[in-house]
């Protein structure tokens, strides 16, 4: 079946540095890729996607490329805040009719001044 | 604000007993799904409604169903608590029923605590 790994947590940056949270998936066809963040107390949103191979998501200053030939979906940033803190789940959703979506166990990220 | 809207945020109750969780999704949207998010299991895919049909079972457990009304909002029903239920439930809405590379939007969720 279909499943996520990433990176376990919690990360600890200072606030400017560079981020990268890895991310690897097994899954049979062409699925979809995404990214979503949780902030404390609150639901799940979505960062966000990519839905085919060498696509590049990107959103507020995040971005993920989705490798097949590593099948991995990485999401990186630049410059991380203080509000950037948060649950950073990858996920993806199988090709072929309809799929549910498959969570990773999440990474937490703490960003400090 | 995602304009999913569970109630209630909060939820004490004790094993054995009996509880409903409710979820209005976003406006036009037909899809509601529910997950489960625990410190041990991650989140886990419960259950899925399409425009009132169950489109699509996760791991859930017999202990609990669900449905959707008319209106389309749901509710989740827990019975035979036991501490292991004990999780934040999030419902999520979409517009259809596709899965696939649809978005789904999550609601705030409802923290369970069994005693």
């Amino acid at each position: 079946g279909n499943s996520v790994t990433q990176m376990e947590g919690p990360v600890t940056l200072s606030e400017e540095a560079f981020l990268t949270i890895n991310c690897t998936y097994t899954a049979t066809g062409y699925p979809s890729l995404f990214w979503y963040v949780q902030y404390p107390g609150e639901g799940l949103q979505l960062l966000l996607k990519a839905t085919k191979a060498d696509d590049k998501g990107s959103n507020k200053g995040f971005e993920a490329t989705y490798r097949k030939e590593t099948t991995s979906f990485h999401l990186e940033k630049g410059s991380v805040q203080v509000s950037d803190s948060a649950v950073y789940f990858c996920a993806l959703s199988g090709s072929g009719g309809y799929q549910k979506v498959t969570f990773g166990t999440g990474t937490k990220l703490q960003v400090i001044p | 604000d995602s304009g999913v809207t569970q109630t209630p945020k909060h939820l004490i109750t004790a094993t054995g007993q009996r509880v409903t969780l409710r979820c209005s999704p976003r406006s036009g949207d037909l899809s509601v799904y529910w997950y489960q998010q625990s410190l041990d299991q991650g989140l886990q895919f419960l259950i899925q409604y399409y425009n009132g049909e169950e489109r699509a079972k996760g791991n859930i457990l017999e202990r609990f169903s669900a449905q959707q009304f008319p209106d389309l909002h749901s509710e989740l029903n827990l019975s035979s608590l036991e501490l292991g239920d004990s999780a934040l439930y999030f419902c999520a809405s979409s517009v259809f029923a596709s899965g696939g590379a649809e978005t789904q939007y999550f609601g705030p969720g409802t923290r369970l605590l069994v005693l």
